[in-house]
């Protein structure tokens, strides 16, 4: 499967804990997305990769919050201190920019659903 | 940020019957990018239209960009229960922003 893979698929913790999750994009993507979907809402956007640098973070994304992309690959999503506010779905999806800068097609993980307990 | 306002926020219809969602910006969009995602599933890409006043067929599915590039719409000619779930519109932009979305049931 060539697809955006993400792991765990559920995760159950305890309030307090710190977890991370795993997003594995399309080989030759450069873009790497982490959004939060809660039940009834659209994805938020979290933070934006374009290979390893991570460009741009969502001032949703507090400092619990980490994110890394260390060899422009592979990216995990480290939440500190979980609070059940933190239960969701968390997506990944990738991307390749166009020469011409224009956004092309994301493709999206099937997400990893956090239960904060 | 660029965002743009979709609706209805949701539509129930009978099976059989037609549905469209709207997507409107304040500002002129480059391009613009409808998604679908089913209950339990993750976003998947349906189209991107580009040019000013395009109109794009997926079997049932079209989809129309407006001439000032401000708007889109996503029409289902003669639904089905297979078309259920929600249908996000996207501003073009580079990280994907999506709304609420519009949530589609189909009743058999």
């Amino acid at each position: 499967d060539t697809g955006v893979s993400q792991d765990p698929r559920h995760k159950i913790t305890k309030r307090g804990q710190n977890v991370t999750f795993r997003c594995d994009p399309i080989s030759e993507h450069n873009r790497l997305y982490w959004y939060r979907q809660t039940l009834g809402q659209g994805p938020e956007f979290l933070t934006y990769f374009q290979n390893e640098a991570q460009l741009e973070k969502s001032r949703l994304l507090s400092d619990r919050f980490s994110a890394e992309r260390p060899k422009g690959s592979f990216s995990t999503l480290e939440i500190q201190r979980t609070e059940q506010g933190d239960s969701a779905m968390y997506l990944c999806a990738s991307s390749l920019s166009s020469a011409e800068d224009l956004n092309t097609e994301a493709f999206f993980g099937q997400g990893t659903r956090l239960t904060v307990v | 940020g660029q965002q743009v306002m979709q609706i209805p926020q949701y539509q129930h219809v009978q099976e059989g019957e037609d549905f469209t969602t709207y997507c409107n910006s304040s500002t002129t969009l480059s391009n613009i990018q409808w998604y679908k995602q089913r209950p339990g599933g993750h976003p998947v890409f349906l189209i991107q239209l580009v040019k000013s006043g395009e109109v794009k067929k997926q079997k049932r599915l079209t989809f129309q960009f407006g001439e000032a590039k401000k708007n889109s719409s996503l029409h289902i000619t003669a639904t089905q229960t297979t078309d259920v779930g929600t249908y996000f519109c996207d501003p073009g932009t580079y990280k994907y922003i999506f709304g609420t979305g519009t949530r589609l049931k189909v009743l058999a």
